[in-house]
């Protein structure tokens, strides 16, 4: 079963950097994945997909302080600079044959 | 520049229906997959249903099939969720969301503000 793995909570302090992890289920190593922010009382927005090889390609208007990687079955989302405004849930997505799954959600908070 | 808006949250009882709607524009609407997803309060993201450019391929998740069901109509720009036999866990925002990507991986690159369902007697 496809299944999207994150931690609960993350925190990091204001201009720092955080890496946030999500983990793919056994025999998905290779899935592509999506991550998505959602500011407190917002609706999700997409920041970035990460391909099979750990290429990532981000959304439209969104910073290149945000980066991402893969290692294995870990996909990563790097938030570099960190501002308030990035205080937010952060979600992985990916697609299995015919369904999304999302991971469920790191709430990022800013020290 | 790329909009969403739904339309057609409320308050219904269980066993009752709504129709969600979701308004296009600032993208070529007739070539685009589309998709539901929606967030129970204080909980995650659950995706809810699909649809592809010429509604060929249809998915739903399986608590929502045989209950909900997704269609577009290219001429509005806009596609909708109808829901019947609504129950209380399916109150929820629901947000509508275009649906890029390819085989290798879809996703949601573009979100609305999202409509709120709730369903309670």
């Amino acid at each position: 079963q496809l299944v999207l793995t994150q931690s609960p909570s993350a925190s990091a302090s204001l201009g720092a950097s955080v890496k946030l992890t999500c983990t793919l289920s056994n025999g998905h190593s290779n899935y592509a994945i999506a991550w998505h922010h959602q500011q407190p009382e917002k609706s999700p927005r997409y920041l970035m997909k990460i391909n099979s090889d750990g290429s990532h390609t981000r959304g439209d208007g969104v910073p290149d302080r945000f980066s991402g990687s893969r290692s294995g079955a870990e996909r990563y989302l790097t938030i570099s600079s960190l501002q308030s405004e990035d205080e937010a849930d952060y979600y992985c997505q990916t697609w299995g044959p015919d369904h999304a799954v999302f991971g469920g959600g790191t709430q990022l908070t800013v020290l | 520049e790329v909009q969403l808006v739904e339309s057609g949250g409320g308050l219904v009882k269980p066993g009752g229906s709504l129709r969600l709607s979701c308004a296009a524009s600032g993208f070529t609407f007739s070539s685009s997959s589309l998709t539901w997803v929606r967030q129970a309060p204080g909980k995650g993201l659950e995706w809810v249903s699909s649809i592809d450019p010429t509604s060929s391929y249809i998915y739903y998740t399986n608590s929502v099939r045989g209950r909900f069901t997704i269609s577009r109509d290219d001429a509005k720009d806009s596609f909708y969720l109808q829901m019947n036999s609504l129950r209380a866990e399916d109150t929820a925002m629901y947000y509508c969301a275009r649906l890029a990507g390819s085989t290798s991986l879809y996703y949601f690159d573009y979100w609305g503000q999202g409509t709120l369902v709730t369903v309670s007697s």
